[in-house]
């Protein structure tokens, strides 16, 4: 079962712009973690954020949660032909299953 | 390197015809687990596994097994596949302590004609 949406479904930017896509989840969490896939290809870990924290950093890459509103977001900055990709979000069950959000498909125009 | 390899990468099989999906990781992690991934459903666990000889029926099971006898391999066993078992496939695994992410496979596209 997918476990919220993310908004927007498809995004499309010029290179150098700034890309933010939205994910909302249902359950209380212990952290939330994005993760990026390329067409038809594995899912690669992005970031973890965990239910303490409000906001993460990592590269170009920027996450903010908000746990009373079950969101959070993925800010990806200076963006390159190269994060052209999907991108979901994240939970985890207590058996360790990863729960995934609808995804937001990113086009990045050179 | 760190990663998760899964075989074959593309496979075009006939109903009825048994079929094993390879998967193996080498960095010691006990949790493994299969998914699939379809146009509209998204990513549905298939089944997970704690550690060796403990396996367990995720959220789409039906048609499908599994086998943990050794800590790096879960091999994925459709004894027998049906056209609806179209999909693409991953592998993932993870340890059980700490706050990180899962490593996948590279994904098997599987088509049953």
């Amino acid at each position: 079962s997918q476990q919220g949406e993310e908004d927007p479904q498809a995004l499309s930017i010029q290179e150098g712009e700034n890309a933010t896509m939205n994910c909302s989840y249902k359950t209380s969490i212990n952290n939330l973690q994005w993760y990026r896939q390329n067409s038809g290809r594995g899912l690669v870990h992005l970031i973890l954020i965990r239910s303490n924290e409000r906001e993460k950093h990592s590269g170009r890459l920027r996450v903010t949660l908000d746990t009373s509103k079950k969101s959070s977001s993925l800010l990806i900055t200076a963006s390159r032909a190269a994060d052209t990709a999907s991108y979901f979000c994240a939970t985890m069950d207590s058996s360790y299953k990863l729960i995934f959000g609808s995804g937001t498909r990113l086009l990045v125009r050179p | 390197e760190a990663q998760v390899t899964q075989n074959p990468r593309y496979l075009i099989t006939v109903t009825g015809k048994k079929l094993t999906v390879t998967c193996s990781q080498n960095m010691n992690h006990e949790y493994m687990s299969w998914y699939r991934q379809d146009p509209g459903l998204g990513l549905r666990q298939i089944y997970y596994s704690m550690n060796v000889e403990v396996t367990d029926k995720g959220d789409v099971p039906e048609g499908y097994k599994v086998s943990r006898k050794e800590k790096r391999n879960f091999p994925l066993i459709l004894e027998s596949p049906s056209p609806n078992q179209t999909s693409l496939y991953f592998c993932a695994s993870r340890g059980l302590q700490g706050n990180y992410g899962y490593t996948f496979g590279s994904g098997t596209r599987l088509t049953v004609v």
